[in-house]
């Protein structure tokens, strides 16, 4: 079964270093997310991605990161200069159509835990 | 704004009993409702969702949730745990007038006994 895969499973920075985050969304699939999970706390919602742009993005998606889909399968998350309250696992999921994740399947990655020391 | 509320972060059950997780949604409109489970080292994987018609909903591996306007709640149940639903599982909703934005909840993590 076709699944969304995640690198590195585990990244260390120091703080103030600009991290990226890999994400292979299953290949047929038109929509992207990113959600985030600090420790102990709620998955968040970060950003939707369609169609080469940003689709919806929250509060918590400021001008310290971007998303890229810089060819035909990767779909990338990059924090310019990391914080302490950064870490936490991010999670990337993809849905086959263009309605969205309310109405398709959202499939999610493993996950990459993020460290900032 | 939407908000999810998942009642007992850990839950034990023995194999064989009922499994009950509780999930209640704050909205002033009702919203589109999901569970996802989480194994070890994986992804967030859908169990069940309800978007419109019959409230009661099957999913997979035996599980099953209700939504309830009244209570504004989509708990979810399965008649008789098996060790492998070990798992955190996660109720999340998204609004049902448009958009794609997600709201879970902090997640209740499955022990099953032996």
């Amino acid at each position: 079964e076709p699944e969304v895969t995640q690198t590195p499973s585990h990244q260390v920075t120091q703080m103030g270093q600009e991290v990226i985050l890999r994400c292979v969304p299953i290949s047929n699939h038109l929509y992207f997310y990113w959600y985030r999970q600090i420790l102990g706390q709620k998955v968040e919602f970060l950003v939707s991605f369609y169609n080469n742009e940003i689709s919806e993005k929250s509060e918590i998606f400021d001008d310290q990161f971007s998303v890229e889909r810089p060819d035909g399968s990767n779909f990338t998350l990059k924090i310019r200069s990391t914080k302490l309250e950064d870490s936490a696992m991010y999670f990337c999921a993809s849905t086959a159509g263009v309605a969205g994740a309310a109405t398709d399947t959202q499939y999610f990655g493993p996950g990459t835990r993020l460290t900032v020391l | 704004a939407q908000s999810v509320t998942q009642l007992g972060s850990h839950v034990s059950v023995s194999e064989g009993a009922l499994v009950l997780l509780r999930c209640n949604y704050s909205s002033s409109v009702p919203p589109y409702l999901f569970w996802y489970v989480q194994y070890p080292n994986q992804g967030l994987q859908l169990l069940l969702k309800y978007t419109t018609g019959a409230t009661l909903v099957k999913g997979i591996n035996g599980f099953e949730a209700e939504f309830k306007k009244s209570e504004t709640s989509f708990h979810l149940t399965k008649p008789s745990a098996h060790m492998s639903d070990a798992a955190e599982y996660f109720c999340a909703v998204t609004p049902s007038w448009g958009g794609n934005q997600f709201y879970f909840g902090t997640g209740t993590s499955l022990t099953v006994i032996p």
